[in-house]
């Protein structure tokens, strides 16, 4: 079965600081890994995939097939960061793909 | 070019009554989604399409049914409300061959 574990409901940071958002996922196959943003009252959306190995407003995140995990780290963390950041899984279930959520965690960047 | 839009923004429900959420997108996207969001479950999957005049059930159907009758629009009906179906709904679409999912502003509902 395919599952994203996401340990940390909320990580405080105070402005700087580094930051590491952690990621598990469960899959058999070859997994397509994303992270999603949602900020204040906004919707949802794609803050970088894996096979797109870019930096997106100085986050980075890097596949670890051997610990399949896929944490999503910047060296200095910034208040406008802060968020609800969900880890999410492409998986391809009877040849239809979708996406499968961690339960998120909520980045609180303070000044 | 408005992306995901979704209708209402917010609706407040007694229990056993009906509504219908609208999720429309012009990017002539193949699939569309709709999610709900509860805290610390993460955004389930509900129901999803595949295209026009098809839909297949999602990880938590029981109490909604939905209908895409135009590629651009993908409904999402529950007719009779539960107060367990207070959440917020997310709508998403995208297009064949991308695996990135575009989402809409989601839609608050309150049932009392």
């Amino acid at each position: 079965a395919q599952r994203v574990t996401q340990p940390e409901k909320l990580l405080s940071v105070f402005k700087g600081a580094p930051v590491e958002l952690k990621c598990n996922y469960s899959y058999s196959g070859s997994p397509e890994l994303f992270w999603y943003v949602q900020y204040s009252r906004q919707r949802l959306q794609l803050l970088l995939r894996h096979i797109s190995r870019e930096s997106i407003k100085g986050f980075t995140a890097d596949l670890n097939k051997g610990e399949t995990s896929f944490h999503l780290k910047k060296p200095f963390a910034q208040e406008e960061d802060s968020a609800m950041y969900y880890c999410a899984l492409s998986s391809m279930n009877t040849g239809f793909q979708k996406l499968v959520f961690g339960t998120g965690t909520r980045l609180l960047v303070s000044p | 070019n408005a992306g995901v839009t979704q209708t209402p923004k917010f609706r407040v429900l007694k229990t056993g009554q009906s509504m219908t959420l609208l999720c429309a997108q012009d990017m002539n996207h193949e699939y569309m989604y709709w999610y709900r969001q509860d805290p610390g479950m993460g955004l389930r999957l509900i129901h999803y399409s595949v295209g026009e005049g098809t839909t297949a059930k999602g990880e938590v159907p029981d109490g909604y049914n939905v209908s895409r009758l135009k590629k651009q629009n993908f409904l999402l009906g529950l007719e009779s409300a539960a107060p367990s179906q207070t959440s917020v709904y997310f709508c998403a679409s995208r297009t064949t061959g991308e695996e990135t999912q575009y989402f809409g502003p989601g839609t608050r509902l309150l049932v009392l």
